[in-house]
């Protein structure tokens, strides 16, 4: 069954630098998605993407996020500066119809 | 914006028992109801969904409940086994976005 993948599994960066998250969604879904879960709390909307573009984003996601998908395979997450706060899980999501499948995420810990 | 309340936030039951998670939720355009299993460390997964035109659905021990009048939502496990062990979150969606609740941790003791 095919499967959302995301790389890398942990990431460990110091205060103000830049990071990469990548997905690869599932390979016929039209939706993607980022959201994040700080330890412990509750998952969190952070943007959706459909056509090329942001659909949605949500208060979280601020200037200092971005989204791509740079060839027809690919979903990053950019954070530019990164704060002590960003530490969480990250995890994409994508989807055809209704049904969102998410990712193993992305463990984001910032020093 | 959607809101989403879940309760309990631990749950305990005796293995074979059934256990019983709901949710409430604020916009009333919501239209699509999943439930997800998240185990520690791992990705959550879709263990069951529903669609605001159904008041019921079942899926072997797994059954949700929608009271659109109400806004409220309800996931129920019967015959309990270890393995259902895990944080369960319920969350409302309109078109896109996923507002999950603050999920329930769930614990079957054998």
């Amino acid at each position: 069954e095919p499967e959302v993948t995301q790389t890398p599994s942990h990431q460990v960066t110091q205060m103000g630098q830049e990071v990469i998250l990548r997905c690869v969604p599932i390979s016929n879904h039209l939706y993607f998605y980022w959201y994040r879960q700080i330890l412990g709390q509750k998952v969190e909307f952070l943007v959706s993407f459909y056509n090329n573009e942001i659909s949605e984003k949500s208060e979280i996601f601020d200037d200092q996020f971005s989204v791509e998908r740079p060839d027809g395979s690919n979903f990053t997450l950019k954070i530019r500066s990164t704060k002590l706060e960003d530490s969480a899980m990250y995890f994409c999501a994508s989807k055809i119809q209704e049904t969102q499948y998410f990712g193993p995420g992305t463990r984001l810990l910032v020093l | 914006g959607e809101n989403v309340e879940q309760h309990p936030s631990t749950l305990s039951v005796q293995e074979g028992d059934s256990a019983v998670i709901k949710c409430t939720y604020s916009d009333s355009a919501s239209n699509y109801f999943p439930w997800y299993k998240q185990e520690l460390g791992k990705r959550p997964q879709l263990i069951i969904d529903i669609r605001s035109n159904v008041g019921e659905k079942k899926d072997q021990r797994i059954a949700v409940t929608l009271n659109k009048t109400a806004k409220h939502f309800s996931l129920h496990i019967t015959e309990t086994q270890p393995e259902d062990s895990a944080v369960y979150f319920c969350a409302a969606s309109r078109n896109e976005k996923l507002t999950f609740g603050t999920g329930t941790r769930l614990t079957i003791i054998p």
